[in-house]
């Protein structure tokens, strides 16, 4: 089965950039999707695909893909972003299969 | 409104079963894929399975692989996770989450999960 890397913790100073990513082989042949998931709550979709944001999600949220790299980024990073992000795709071994990363604990300062 | 509601979750022994479900609404059922996904306390996310709309295609998680069985009823927008032999890391929030449907894979909707403790 596939595995998705991420980076334990990241950490961005209010109103900065930062990026997420995950790395995986898997990412050459899929998009990665991004949950956002703060604590004692469900994940939700912030990004997926190419770079789609579902409805509600502030366009500071983007994403993009290179090679086995699939990255999450938000600019201008606000207060409520403080949260856990993690990545997801399709397991490259089987058409149901769906592998996530291990979470990204991310900071704002 | 969209919504997804988990059920079935509890306290049980190591090696026993338990059933979980998942009561779809606000969408129509049978066009997605569903897929589970647990959380142990304190750790990520991990997938655990996945069932196409017409329960046709059907993935397990290694972990899961064997002693975990998915299933639906689209006549009773329903999604159901059969748990046998379970361990005690099997212990997690069990969340019932809606596939996008697209070629974009994503769980676009997810619901608020059923913890399941195995322990005795």
């Amino acid at each position: 089965s596939s595995e998705l890397t991420q980076d334990p913790a990241v950490s961005v100073a209010l109103g900065q950039t930062v990026r997420i990513t995950c790395q995986g082989d898997s990412l050459r042949s899929y998009y990665a999707s991004w949950y956002q998931q703060k604590p004692g709550q469900a994940p939700v979709l912030v990004i997926y695909g190419k770079n789609n944001r579902p409805s509600g999600i502030p366009d500071r949220f983007s994403g993009s893909s290179s090679g086995n790299t699939a990255s999450l980024t938000i600019t201008g990073a606000q207060a409520e972003d403080e949260a856990d992000y993690y990545c997801n795709s399709r397991d490259s071994s089987g058409n149901h299969l769906r592998v996530f990363g291990g979470g990204t604990k991310l900071t704002v300062l | 409104e969209v919504q997804l509601v988990e059920s079935g979750g509890g306290l049980v022994q190591p090696g026993r079963s338990l059933r979980l479900s998942c009561a779809a609404s606000g969408f129509t059922f049978d066009d997605y894929a569903m897929h589970w996904v647990r959380q142990a306390p304190g750790k990520g996310l991990e997938w655990v399975s996945g069932i196409s709309w017409n329960s046709g295609s059907i993935g397990y998680a290694d972990s899961v692989k064997g002693r975990f069985t998915i299933s639906r009823d689209n006549a009773k927008n329903s999604l159901y996770l059969q748990m046998n032999s379970l361990r005690a890391e099997d212990t997690a929030l069990y969340y019932c989450a809606k596939d996008n449907g697209g070629v974009d894979d994503a769980f676009d909707i997810w619901g608020q999960g059923t913890m399941v403790t195995v322990s005795s």
